[in-house]
């Protein structure tokens, strides 16, 4: 069985300054990975998949994530904040079963101050 | 092209009534799944819809159904309904669906309040 976890519940930055979210997963093969946004109230938005192609992912909005197999890890990365990023950030994993299931963090909040 | 459509997007419900809720794909998109967030349990799946046909079903009893119409929009339906179902129910399409990296296109939500 896959399972994902986000490693901070929150993270606070000023507008300006780098973004990192971070994520590990565990499987026993390399599974799909996403980026997912949600702001208040919103669905979900894809920010960006990594799915074997390349191990430097960019996204959508400036932000890029990393595959790294060796430390099982896909973190989120924004060189400088902006006020509207503040959102919830969820790290997916998806199987190689054939089947659509993903498989949720439980999601980083992110707080950007001025 | 438009995206994935859920309606009603706010629904206030009673113990014991039961629900429908709609999701209309992306056109072209043969699959469907569905998805419950609350903040105690995060984001669960519940089942997925490939033309017309249950492929695969998360753990939630039997109150929870669904079924996927011959032009790829889905229902869901909870029957008896709980306190515990208050959630926002998140619908998702994706293309094909047999394939193993189909990226997953999220609808707004439907947010049900039981009282």
């Amino acid at each position: 069985a896959q399972s994902v976890t986000q490693l901070d519940s929150h993270v606070s930055v000023s507008e300006g300054t780098p973004v990192l979210l971070r994520c590990n997963y565990s499987s026993s093969y390399s599974p799909s990975l996403f980026w997912y946004v949600q702001h208040p109230n919103k669905g979900l938005q894809l920010l960006l998949k990594y799915t074997s192609a390349a191990t430097l992912v960019k996204g959508i909005n400036g932000f890029e994530a990393e595959f790294k197999k060796s430390e099982t890890s896909f973190h989120l990365t924004k060189p400088s904040a902006h006020m509207s990023d503040a959102a919830e950030y969820f790290c997916v994993a998806q199987g190689n079963t054939g089947f659509q299931k993903l498989v949720f963090g439980t999601g980083t909040r992110l707080l950007v101050s001025p | 092209k438009a995206g994935v459509t859920q309606t009603p997007r706010y629904l206030i419900k009673t113990r014991g009534q039961q629900v429908t809720l709609s999701c209309s794909p992306i056109s072209g998109h043969r699959s469907v799944s569905w998805y419950q967030q609350t903040p105690g349990q995060g984001l669960q799946f519940l089942f997925e819809y490939f033309s017309e046909t249950q492929r695969n079903k998360g753990n939630f009893p039997g109150r929870f159904s669904g079924r996927q119409f011959s032009n790829s929009r889905s229902e869901m339906n909870v029957s008896t309904l709980e306190l515990g179902d208050s959630a926002l129910y998140l619908c998702a399409s994706s293309s094909v669906g047999g394939s193993l990296q189909e990226t997953q296109y999220f609808g707004p939500g439907t947010r049900l309040l039981v009282l």
